[in-house]
């Protein structure tokens, strides 16, 4: 079974651009969480989507949006970007929305803002 | 303040016990789990336990939970130079959310 995948892997932008980030989970998986990691901040709570629906969102701006496809597909959206939202975005993928089981991480895009 | 708090660095010898310990504050937390994150990747599930659970054995890796302190620990046994990463500790609210909560992470490192 293919884990998690992530694309891009590694992307530069400049400030003010956006970026659209892709995230598969593993076959079956309906749910699909995104977490941003930087080294001031560790790792962060984006938001989650389980049956295209978010049904849970962490503390940040609008600028940050996400939507899931009917497939489970993920794709996370960063509007106008700032130097600070230079980080490794990691999506993880679960069975379930209920409060826990194993999550599966992909590698990871790394995203530069210049 | 952080809800998840870990040590930041370990060092132990190739072939000793490496001890990883963890506090967390929510005590309605259903799950926690270990992860490891080598250079450059994502992050790889190593172990999870249940709160109702007090104890998790998986080969090298034993996990020991005191819900009352609110500590969880990762022993590694054998520690071999491949072990070295950082070990991250997360938990997950009650709830219907998969929204992990993250520590800073320790950063293991094995000597040969």
């Amino acid at each position: 079974k293919a884990g998690v995948t992530q694309t891009p892997r590694y992307l530069i932008k400049t400030r003010g651009q956006q970026v659209t980030l892709s995230c598969s989970p593993i076959s079956g998986h309906r749910s699909v969480s995104w977490y941003q990691q930087t080294p001031g901040q560790g790792l962060q709570f984006l938001f989650e989507y389980f049956s295209e629906t978010q049904r849970n969102k962490g503390n940040f701006p609008g600028r940050f949006s996400g939507r899931q496809f009917s497939n489970s597909r993920s794709e996370m959206n960063v509007s106008t970007l700032e130097l600070g939202d230079s980080a490794l975005y990691l999506c993880a993928s679960s069975t379930v929305l209920a409060g826990g089981g194993e999550q599966f991480f992909g590698p990871g895009t790394r995203l530069t803002v210049l | 303040g952080e809800d998840v708090e870990q040590s930041l660095f370990l060092s132990v010898r190739e072939g000793d016990s490496s001890v990883i310990n963890c506090t967390y504050t929510d005590s309605s937390s259903t799950y926690l789990y270990w992860y490891k994150q080598e250079p450059g990747a994502g992050l790889q599930l190593l172990t999870y336990i249940f709160s109702n659970m007090d104890m998790k054995q998986d080969q090298r890796l034993t996990v020991l939970l005191n819900k009352k302190d609110k500590h969880l620990s990762l022993r590694i046994a054998d520690t071999q130079t491949g072990d070295s990463a950082i070990y991250f500790c997360a938990e997950t609210p009650q709830g219907n959310n998969n929204d992990m909560r993250f520590g800073a992470g320790t950063r293991l490192t094995v000597k040969p």
